[in-house]
């Protein structure tokens, strides 16, 4: 089975600017998970979804956001890019109610 | 506030050693503990998990001790090899939480060879 993709892999963006990123989970998973990953905050989680519905969501301003799509794929974006938003976002794919996540290698944003 | 500690930051362990990393946990709800690993330029990669149904889990020789009542677990990695040189994160999460997982800092191990 393929595993979990994210494109794209590299992306450097703008203060202001607004971004979106996308993530395809492993065939059959339908749930799929975004983290944010820096240096001085580890790994936080940012939000899950599950059936197209988010069914929990980190201590994140409102400048993010995701949607997941029928076929089980997910995009987040982050909207009105700050400095601080420069990271590697990570997207996770579990089955229905699996607790066993998945990674996919993230996409590294900067943000000047 | 973390809910999730994990010691030490960094490690240096001989080949052929053991290596061992400890999380410490808040929330009581939590029942589920995964370790990961992660590579540079990767994203983290699940290694091991365990339940508080029991104390211990082995795979290969990556183990997790757990103690419930001191709310703390522990990755032991037998017969270190410079391959597993890597930053691991210890994670904790609830069958009520959706998939949400707490995770710990990270330890970066470095095996020397």
């Amino acid at each position: 089975k393929a595993g979990v993709t994210q494109t794209p892999r590299y992306l450097i963006k703008t203060r202001g600017q607004q971004v979106t990123l996308s993530c395809s989970p492993i065939s059959g998973h339908r749930s799929v998970s975004w983290y944010q990953q820096t240096p001085g905050q580890g790994l936080q989680f940012l939000f899950e979804y599950f059936s197209e519905t988010q069914r929990n969501k980190g201590n994140f301003p409102g400048r993010f956001s995701g949607r997941q799509f029928s076929n089980s794929r997910s995009e987040m974006n982050v909207s009105t890019l700050e400095l601080g938003d420069s990271a590697l976002y990570l997207c996770a794919s579990s089955l229905e109610q699996g607790l066993e996540q998945y990674f996919g290698p993230g996409t590294r944003l900067t943000v000047t | 506030q973390q809910q999730v500690k994990q010691s030490p930051q960094s490690l240096i362990v001989q080949k052929g050693g053991i290596s061992i990393i400890n999380c410490a946990y808040e929330n009581t709800a939590f029942d589920y503990f995964p370790w990961y690993q992660q590579f540079p330029g990767k994203g983290p990669a699940l290694l091991i998990a365990i339940r508080p149904d029991v104390s211990e889990k082995k795979e290969g020789r990556f183990t997790i001790s757990f103690n419930k009542s001191a709310k703390q677990f522990s990755l032991h990695i037998m017969d270190s090899q410079p391959g597993d040189s890597a930053t691991y994160f210890c994670a904790a999460s609830m069958d009520s939480g959706y998939s949400t997982l707490t995770f710990g800092k990270g330890t970066m191990l470095l095996v020397s060879p």
